[in-house]
Parts: structure tokens; sequence; C-alpha cells
């Protein structure tokens, strides 16, 4: 069975600081991972995705995630947060041998970036 | 061309009268998925279609509910009976075949409130 855990509902920085939003995944085989970013009231919209090579994945608005497989984890970054990067964040996984098979989705983290 | 569209936006409805929601998704995605976000929750999976296979019912939550693909475009959800733990966003998202590390691409979704 696939899964992804986000441990932290809430995640509070200052605008200017450095933010990190944690996911862990397990998977049976190897996975496949993304990041998507949820406005009010919007759908989700995609951030970036893991699926080989560089651990270090760039996507949209300056994010990156970093694919650590020894601690089965994707958490997204981003060096200097914005007031406009308030919004709820989304890890999904989907394990590669499961084709295109529906993503597994996170219950979500908010992120409240303050001026 | 345009991203994924839903209709309506947004649906008020009485307890135990049926409702229809519908999908367009992005020309050439052969894969379309549809998804239920309750109030503060995650993505919970319903229904999933690839290409002409059978669809993946796994996710559907009783009998009441029920989805149709015409071809590789439009797909409608169907709620029988509706009552009100129905109230949720019903997100639909579509995608390109591949080997699984294609990105789906999310609708702005309907709002179903069940009254």
């Amino acid at each position: 069975a696939q899964s992804v855990a986000q441990p932290e509902d809430q995640v509070n920085v200052a605008e200017g600081n450095p933010l990190t939003v944690k996911c862990t995944y397990s998977v049976s085989g190897n996975p496949y991972l993304f990041w998507y970013v949820q406005y009010p009231n919007r759908g989700l919209q995609f951030l970036l995705k893991y699926i080989t090579g560089d651990n270090l994945v760039k996507g949209s608005y300056g994010f990156e995630a970093e694919f650590n497989k020894s601690q089965t984890s994707f958490h997204l970054k981003k060096p200097s947060a914005l007031v406009s990067d308030s919004a709820l964040y989304f890890c999904a996984v989907r394990d590669m041998l499961q084709g295109n098979t529906p993503l597994v989705f996170g219950k979500g983290t908010r992120l409240s970036v303050i001026a | 061309g345009a991203g994924v569209s839903q209709s309506p936006s947004n649906k008020v409805t009485e307890k135990g009268k049926d409702v229809e929601l519908r999908c367009d998704p992005i020309s050439g995605h052969t894969a379309l998925y549809w998804y239920r976000q309750r109030l503060g929750q995650g993505l919970e999976f319903l229904i999933y279609f690839q290409g002409n296979s059978a669809p993946d019912k796994s996710g559907l939550p009783s009998d009441r509910f029920s989805a149709e693909r015409t071809g590789e475009s439009v797909s409608t959800l169907t709620i029988q009976r509706t009552q009100q733990e129905d109230s949720a966003v019903y997100l639909c998202a579509s995608s390109l075949m591949g080997q699984g590390g294609n990105e789906q691409f999310f609708g702005p979704g309907t709002r179903l409130t069940v009254l």
C-alpha cells in the first residue's frame, strides 16, 4: 500500500526566512513524488516532481524539494518565504510499478508566512 | 490550450436530490480522476478512468455515486439521493498516459452543499 505523511498541520514562518514543509512516504517499490499547492477556493496547482535522477528537484515559484531514499522523505523547501506563499501544500506519491494510477495525497500542511 | 474545467463551480441542493457534476479534461489527456475534498481535509480518491479500460471505482463511497466518461473527453459524476455528508469540494484531474511520472492537472472544483 502507498501512503504519505505530512506531520505538520500548520507551519508558520516569517517573511524572508527559509521554509520547510515535511513529507514522508511509503511505497512497495520506488516512488514518484509530487508537491502541489492549493490557494483558497482554487484547485491544486502542480509545483514539482521527482521521477529519477538528481535528488534535488527545482520547481515553480522558487520552491525545491530533496528526495532522500534512506529517510523516505521529500521535504519541500524555499530559501526565502513570501507572504504570497501562504497556502495549503500537499505531498503525493505513486509507486513506479503502478502506472498512471491515482496519486495518493497527504492530508496537507497549511503554510502561513507572516510579514 | 485551456486547463481542466469543471461545472458548476457551486451547487446547493436539498437532501435527497440527485446532482450531476461535469469535468472537461485537457485535450489529449487520456487519464481522468475524481477526488473529494471535505472541509479542512486532504483529497479522497473516488474513481479513475484510463483510456478505454474499465474504470477503477474502488474509491466510490457508496452505490449512490457513479461516474461516466465519453471516450477520452467529458466526464460526469452523479450523486443520487444526496446526503449532508456528501457536502464537499469535488475535484477532477487529468493527465497524459505514461509510465506514471506524469503529473495530474486539476480543475477548480465544484463546491457541493447539501442542505
